[in-house]
């Protein structure tokens, strides 16, 4: 059963708009939240992070929201670009340490022009 | 500064043959990972190295080793490939610690006939 998941495997978002990608997860112990950006034919690469003391962590144009108590989290772009057109993955990890995050299946996200 | 390289990009491999797919970073991270990532499921670690000298098996193990070479390279052995290895495998690093990031090579496609 997947710890992390993804529910939406595709979106579409006309460029310009909020684009909201979601992220639940079952295990109450995990504690810490990345998000990852992933292009076609490259690997994934770090976007934000977010730890349980915090409810909200902002960089730029992208926020990442944590709800603990419904086990749910999101990344918010603000706005979209074409170049944000991409997969992105959640992973979760209850200690913060590069071997125990668990990896969602990923949204593939289209910024539409 | 190439970060983290793998090498081959392709491969394609017969039930039963063998190859080594290769991993090097030039970041001085202390860790090392193997993950692969099939269609529909998040990323999955194979197996890490928490430092030189030292290796671990991650989720899902079974048919692959590793070797940490040195501080910078880390390889995957398949030993008798199997159709089940078909998939997209990728290399990653960090330093080791607090909600570090992992720095992603760009990955290896395998496919097993």
């Amino acid at each position: 059963d997947q710890q992390v998941k993804q529910n939406s495997p595709s979106l579409s978002v006309q460029e310009g708009r909020i684009s909201i990608l979601n992220c639940d997860y079952t295990n109450s112990m995990f504690d810490y939240f990345l998000w990852y950006k992933k292009y076609p034919a490259e690997g994934p690469t770090f976007l934000i992070s977010i730890s349980s003391i915090k409810d909200k962590n902002e960089d730029g144009r992208f926020t990442v929201f944590l709800n603990k108590s419904a086990k749910h989290l999101s990344l918010h772009i603000v706005p979209s670009q074409p170049g944000d057109s991409a997969v992105y993955f959640c992973a979760a990890s209850d200690d913060n340490y590069g071997q125990n995050f668990v990896f969602g299946p990923g949204t593939r996200l289209s910024v539409l022009p | 500064n190439a970060g983290v390289t793998q090498t081959p990009k392709f491969q394609v491999l017969k039930t039963g043959q063998s190859m080594t797919l290769q991993c090097a970073q030039d970041m001085n991270h202390n860790s090392m990972y193997w993950y692969r990532q099939d269609p529909g499921m998040g990323l999955r670690l194979i197996y890490y190295s928490a430092s030189e000298g030292t290796t671990d098996k991650g989720e899902v193990p079974n048919g692959y080793n590793v070797s940490r070479l040195n501080k910078r390279e880390f390889s995957l052995r398949l030993e008798s490939a199997a159709p089940s290895q078909t998939s997209v495998y990728f290399c990653a690093s960090d330093s080791g610690g607090a909600l570090m990031s992992q720095y992603f090579g760009p990955g290896t496609r395998l496919l097993v006939l």
